[in-house]
């Protein structure tokens, strides 16, 4: 059962322009919702959080949106730089429970 | 302030042996987490340990254990290892468990051939 998932496996997108990354769950009582972002032979690295009250955090040119409703969060990278190409996972957890992960989205800046 | 090291880095083992990883956390977190992580799978929960008791197990069979040491050091161990073991394995630490944080290592690459 995957309680959090990314539908597109890969994601191209030219230096300058917005990335937009996309996560659905499942599990409504999910407290918190991460972003992680990883380099090959590297561990995931935390991007950016939101909390299950708010809708939406913004850190620089990182943006989480959550839409409870929808049970949908994306996350929006203005402006893309090549060095944002990695993988990146969405992640989701209950208070006291483990971290969820998503299969990851590729995302490719091209310059 | 080091951060999560695992150790070792790198691994080639035989179907049917057994595999011995370490994670050392980052000072002061107690709780160490594992995840496997294999191409189109994501990050799948192996289980989660805070003081030395295991808090969270995944849906991975027996063959698959840890320990968490007083000084909050882990190890996984996978006993008669399969084609299907060989992933990336990640650990992370937190300061407190089940409320996220999560710091990850680098890795240890494990292919079984």
């Amino acid at each position: 059962d995957q309680q959090v998932k990314q539908n597109s496996p890969s994601l191209s997108v030219q230096e300058g322009r917005i990335s937009i990354l996309n996560c659905d769950y499942t599990n409504s009582m999910f407290d918190y919702f991460l972003w992680y972002k990883k380099y090959p032979a590297e561990g995931p690295t935390f991007l950016i959080s939101i909390s299950s009250i708010k809708d939406k955090n913004e850190d620089g040119r990182f943006t989480v949106f959550l839409n409870k409703s929808a049970k949908h969060l994306s996350l929006h990278i203005v402006p893309s730089q090549p060095g944002d190409s990695a993988v990146y996972f969405c992640a989701a957890f209950e208070y006291g429970n483990k971290l969820v992960f998503g299969a990851g989205t590729i995302l490719r800046v091209k310059s | 302030k080091a951060g999560v090291t695992q150790t070792p880095r790198y691994l080639i083992k035989t179907r049917g042996q057994q595999v011995t990883l370490s994670c050392s956390p980052i000072s002061g977190h107690r709780s160490v987490s594992w995840y496997q992580q294999t191409p189109g799978q994501g990050l799948q929960f192996l289980f989660e340990y805070f003081s030395e008791t295991q808090r969270n197990k995944g849906n991975f069979p027996g063959r698959f254990s840890g320990r968490q040491f007083s000084n909050s050091r882990s190890e996984m161990n996978v006993s008669t290892l399969e084609l299907g073991d060989s992933a990336l394995y990640l650990c992370a630490s937190s300061f407190q468990e089940g409320a996220g944080g999560y710091t990850f290592g680098s890795g240890t690459r494990l292919t079984v051939v």
